[in-house]
């Protein structure tokens, strides 16, 4: 079964900096590309980045509200990605989701995590 | 970026009736080499995380049941649910993943009448 558990949430200050992680079983972490998905309270979904496979060369891609403040990185050895955010905002503020991307093979994002929850407020 | 739009914002629909929501990409995402459509449709309980339900724009998730189904091609695209369940109340997105950044529909909440 796949299964893939966010931690790392909480409440930061604007200006802070935060790492999630997404522990993942029951699948070849490895060969995914794995995504993250943010909901702010209340409103729909937003994909806020993406991180290749290394086999598919390891690259990054984000949305642009993000770009540049937000990191992705993996260690395969441990099953887990990271998501590390910088210089949060208020905007920042919501659940993010970790997701497997299927996006190439053309099936969409398979399996999602629980979510947790980020607060950034002073 | 594609921008998916999607109608209503809301349905209330009775037990056992239909119920269809419409989504409208503001480009193809009709993939010429495969002649797939990269669009996919997610339902998100109250309370849970989101769940693939069909992809391809029409090819069910393994485990979903028949009652959903998709049709669509090129930029309009819609989910049925066909004889509405009560476990069926929930948040539908649809999503295109044809081009990066992949982007979401603001959501339709389904609810029963």
């Amino acid at each position: 079964e796949v299964q893939l558990v966010e931690s790392g949430g909480g409440l930061v200050k604007p200006g802070g900096s935060l790492r999630l992680s997404c522990a993942a079983s029951g699948f070849s972490f490895g060969h995914a590309w794995m995504s993250w998905v943010r909901q702010a309270p209340g409103k729909g979904l937003e994909w806020v980045g993406r991180l290749k496979s290394n086999t598919d060369g390891g690259t990054t891609a984000f949305a642009a509200p993000v770009n540049g403040r937000f990191s992705i990185s993996r260690d395969d050895s441990k099953n887990t990605l990271y998501l590390q955010m910088n210089s949060l905002k208020t905007e920042d503020t919501g659940v993010y989701f970790c997701t497997t991307d299927r996006a190439v093979a053309g099936t969409g994002f398979d399996h999602w995590g629980q979510g947790t929850l980020v607060t950034v407020s002073s | 970026d594609i921008v998916m739009t999607q109608s209503p914002d809301s349905l209330a629909v009775s037990l056992g009736e239909r119920a269809t929501i419409n989504c409208k990409s503001s480009q193809s995402v009709l993939y010429n080499s495969n002649d797939k459509n990269y669009l996919a449709w997610y339902q998100q309980k109250p309370g849970q995380s989101p769940k693939l339900l069909i992809y391809w724009a029409s090819t069910r998730e393994s485990g979903v049941p028949d009652r959903f189904s998709g049709s669509g091609s090129g930029t309009d695209f819609n989910l049925t649910i066909s004889s509405l369940q009560a476990e069926d109340v929930a948040v539908y997105y649809c999503q295109q993943y044809y081009s990066t950044p992949p982007t979401f529909g603001q959501g339709t909440k389904v609810e029963v009448k």
